[in-house]
């Protein structure tokens, strides 16, 4: 089956420092891919969509200059951290859709990245 | 927005026995998708099931089942003869066919399986 690789799997930073995480379809072309965020025993929340070569589009209540996404390729996707604070700690997890529409309705995900910010 | 709830946060069921995890969701389209995923404790999602609104048929994969209730807008998961293997959180979604591809998940059921 396709499969996208995210990583780092788990970064700590300092507060106030800028983290980068990857998302990566291995084996097929991600017109679309979504990064949410998971906090412990909670479900995923759906921070923004990211369409290749277009601006993302992020949910209510995320801040777009914190969080920032490019998506310059078919194949990677990368999520920014910028100026961490404790306060963005989490588990991030990034999803792909396949190019193709006759499984366009399947997200494949990464394993999630977890972020500790000290 | 698409509501989507999981009224169990914990279910436990028996190794080789049978358990039906709930999910209900409130919408007003008539086209959709709806999915369960698992979650086990490597945090690694994995698709279970799906199930395209406008097929009447009940969606299985091996030992996974779903009752697709859309007037009664439910979609429960079967799991029958359950594994060890099973234990995970597990995340019902849904997916409008109007607005994009993302997913709306419910809050999760924690399945124990028992020996």
């Amino acid at each position: 089956g396709a499969v996208v690789s995210q990583h780092p799997s788990w970064v700590i930073c300092k507060s106030g420092t800028s983290v980068k995480i990857e998302c990566r379809s291995l084996d097929f072309q991600a017109t679309t891919m979504f990064w949410y965020r998971q906090f412990p025993k909670q479900s995923l929340m759906l921070m923004a969509t990211s369409n290749e070569g277009s601006k993302a589009t992020y949910e209510q209540g995320v801040e777009k200059d914190k969080f920032l996404i490019n998506h310059a390729s078919l194949t990677l996707s990368t999520l920014t951290v910028t100026s961490a604070h404790p306060e963005d700690s989490s588990f991030y997890i990034c999803s792909a859709r396949d190019r193709v529409e006759t499984s366009g309705d399947i997200q494949y995900f990464g394993a999630g990245t977890r972020l500790s910010v000290l | 927005a698409q509501t989507v709830t999981q009224s169990q946060p914990e279910m436990s069921v028996q190794e080789a026995e049978t358990v039906t995890l709930s999910c209900t969701y409130d919408t007003s389209e008539s086209d959709y998708y709806l999915f369960w995923y698992k979650q086990p404790p490597s945090r690694q999602m994995i698709l279970v099931i799906r199930q395209e609104a406008y097929k009447q048929q009940n969606a299985t994969e091996n030992r996974f089942s779903v009752n697709f209730q859309k007037a009664a807008k439910s979609f429960s998961l079967k799991i029958s003869d359950s594994q060890l293997g099973d234990a995970a959180m597990y995340f019902c979604a849904y997916r409008s066919s109007n607005s994009g591809y993302a997913l709306n998940f419910g809050k999760g059921t924690s399945l124990l399986v028992t020996p």
